[in-house]
């Protein structure tokens, strides 16, 4: 079945440091890849996703890359700010007419002034 | 523009009582979910809906009897709440399965006395 690994937290930085998540993921198929990201007492929102290999998903300056030789998805962030500490969560749904999404265990980021 | 409402926002049982937990969504979303999640555990699925009448099971079904009369609402039962159901409980929809966007509510935060 599918599953997704993702490196285990909590992961604590400055300020303006360099992000890195690792998510890795076993799938049939071909899935499609999705970062969401949980804020303090909020539900889970779609942070980024990519629907192929060699696909890119960007958005609020994070990004991630779908790379199938790799199995890996992940995220990356060039400069973070206090505001982005989050829960951060992969996640896979298989291609076709699959209707659930398969989630990692999360990883917490605090980030200190 | 609400998106996903959940109703209540906290609850506490006590063993062998039982509740409903009301998920309502405005965004004419075919599919629907309910996922609890538990610390360490990230989020599992429970119960699922691809339109409405329709409901299938996720992951952990066992405790849980779910509904989808209306298709905006989703209902998800406790019949006889037991202590290993304290979650925080989220619902979801989407417009379709796959690599769709699924929209998360606020949660409910449940504790099992």
């Amino acid at each position: 079945g599918n599953s997704v690994t993702q490196m285990e937290g909590p992961v604590t930085l400055s300020e303006e440091a360099f992000l890195t998540i690792n998510c890795t993921y076993t799938a049939t198929g071909y899935p499609s890849l999705f970062w969401y990201v949980q804020y303090p007492g909020e539900g889970l929102q779609l942070l980024l996703k990519a629907t192929k290999a060699d696909d890119k998903g960007s958005n609020k300056g994070f990004e991630a890359t779908y790379r199938k030789e790799t199995t890996s998805f992940h995220l990356e962030k060039g400069s973070v700010q206090v505001s982005d500490s989050a829960v951060y969560f992969c996640a896979l749904s298989s291609g076709g007419s699959n209707y659930k999404l398969t989630f990692g265990k999360g990883t917490l980021l605090t980030v200190n002034p | 523009n609400a998106g996903v409402t959940q109703t209540p926002k906290f609850r506490v049982l006590k063993t062998g009582q039982s509740m409903t937990l009301l998920c309502a969504q405005d965004m004419n979303h075919e599919y629907m979910y309910w996922y609890r999640q538990d610390p360490g555990m990230g989020l599992r699925l429970i119960h699922y809906s691809v339109g409405e009448g329709t409901t299938a099971k996720g992951e952990v079904p066992d405790g849980y009897n779910v509904s989808r009369l209306k298709k905006q609402n989703f209902l998800l039962g406790l019949e006889s709440a037991a202590p290993s159901q304290t979650s925080v409980y989220f619902c979801a929809s989407s417009l379709q399965g796959g690599d769709t966007e699924a929209f998360f509510g606020q949660g409910t935060r449940l504790t099992v006395v």
